[in-house]
């Protein structure tokens, strides 16, 4: 059974960092490409970065740019998000996401559960 | 960057009523656009690809269709598991966007 497993969470302060993984099984994680999105709480789902299987392209949406970090190990199946200068904005669910392809900007046909970042002083 | 404007934000319906959610594109997308089912706590699904393609295992009540920049999905006999907030994606470009999504409540 497919299974993408985010961990990592929790409530940090502004200005400090918080790195977030996602462990995946149940396919072969290095064919395909894969997501970080978020929910902020009362808002809509927000992408906010994906990865090609190799690492090769990497995309991040503007209100990361610059302070997210998106990476990705395949030998241990594992997908990671190293934020850094969190805002208050940033608290969120975050949620991985496995794209349908090798490479990065299409749909995504699997999600994790989901893992809360709480940014607060 | 392509906005994804949806609505209604609410849409209030009984079991058995057709309803049609409605996701228009800031600019052409051809075809690149995918529609999600996701429910507190529980992780998104995606329902549908290509604008009217349906995942696998997804019922046949589900349907999408697409004019131009306005892609709908239509659920055309509501059940019970239907009630979840429904999401347009679109994948036209590397920045991917969704819309802001739609709330499918019980009347």
């Amino acid at each position: 059974e497919l299974q993408l497993v985010e961990s990592g969470g929790g409530l940090v302060q502004p200005g400090r960092s918080l790195r977030l993984s996602c462990e995946a099984s149940g396919f072969t994680f290095d064919d395909y490409a894969m997501h970080w999105i978020r929910q902020v709480p009362g808002k809509g789902l927000e992408w906010i970065s994906g990865l090609t299987w190799d690492s090769r392209k990497i995309v991040y949406a503007d209100s990361v740019k610059g302070r997210f970090t998106i990476s990705r190990d395949n030998a241990k199946s594992s997908l990671y998000l190293q934020m850094n200068s969190l805002r208050t904005e940033d608290t969120a669910v975050y949620y991985c996401a496995k794209d349908i392809s090798p490479n990065s900007g299409n749909f995504f046909d699997s999600w994790g559960r989901g893992i809360q970042v709480t940014v607060s002083s | 960057d392509i906005q994804m404007t949806q609505s209604p934000a609410t849409l209030s319906a009984s079991v058995g009523d057709r309803v049609t959610i409605t996701c228009r594109a800031s600019q052409s997308i051809g075809r690149s656009l995918a529609w999600y089912q996701h429910k507190p706590g529980k992780a998104p699904k995606l329902l549908m690809f290509r604008a009217s393609a349906l995942d696998s295992g997804v019922p046949s009540r589900f349907s999408g269709s697409v004019s131009g920049t306005e892609f709908t999905l239509t659920i055309s006999s509501l059940q019970p598991d239907d009630f979840a907030t429904y999401y347009c994606q679109q994948y036209n470009s590397y920045s991917l966007s969704f819309g802001q999504g739609t709330k499918l409540e019980i009347k």
